[in-house]
């Protein structure tokens, strides 16, 4: 099946650690997405990369890094830096060849501070 | 900036009771207007893209329309799985990103 896997599902973090988010897709798409979600807000971008070995920052991306070194992967880090992590992380991709501009979410990571 | 505001924040129906959930948008230069579905815990499901004014679609019971300054998402006799957090959507500019209202969570009692 072609999708968006997400992992892990669940992560807990201690204060002062860094953690890497996993985001791949087989849907052969160019451009990848994350988003953070927290409650009785809209979804934030916070990196988009529209190519490999290229991304650019998106509204929030204070406190995160990623990397594109591969089409079907877009891993985020989030840092020490990040003073309030805790939210639930969404990465997504489009088809830029189509051009419909339609992203599509994969099942999310929930990250929560101890 | 871009804004999208989306009414009511919560909607509660009961079953078969038909209603309309509203997505208002204030943005330079309107590419595309999107729907997405969530469930409690997930990502959210890609539901409608709608590109200019008077463009519908349908899905099921869902009916989604727009003109120049809003968004209808109507549903038709919904039923209880039709419960979850409705999401709208719009992108301006050539960089395809996405500006999201905060949702509308819809309760459909059996």
């Amino acid at each position: 099946d072609g999708g968006i896997t997400q992992s892990p599902k669940y992560l807990f973090r201690k204060e002062g650690q860094n953690v890497t988010l996993s985001c791949e897709q087989n849907l052969n798409h160019d451009a990848m997405y994350w988003y953070r979600q927290d409650p009785g807000q809209g979804l934030r971008l916070i990196y988009y990369s529209q190519i490999v070995n290229d991304f650019q920052k998106g509204d929030i991306a204070e406190g995160y890094s990623v990397s594109r070194e591969k089409k079907e992967s877009f891993p985020l880090t989030v840092t020490s830096a990040q003073k309030n992590p805790t939210a639930f992380y969404l990465c997504a991709s489009r088809n830029t060849v189509t051009s419909t501009d339609t992203q599509y979410f994969g099942p999310g990571t929930r990250l929560t501070v101890l | 900036e871009d804004q999208v505001t989306q009414s009511p924040e919560a909607l509660r129906l009961q079953e078969g009771e038909s209603s309309s959930l509203n997505c208002s948008y204030t943005v330079s230069g309107l590419r595309g207007l999107f729907w997405y579905r969530q469930d409690p815990g997930k990502g959210p499901e890609f539901l409608f893209t709608l590109y200019s004014a008077g463009e519908e679609k349908e899905k099921e019971r869902l009916k989604a329309t727009l003109t120049k300054k809003e968004s209808f998402l109507h549903i038709t006799a919904p039923k209880p799985e039709d419960s979850a957090t409705y999401l709208c959507a719009v992108i301006t500019g050539a960089n395809s990103k996405l500006t999201f209202g905060k949702g509308i969570t819809l309760s459909v009692r059996p």
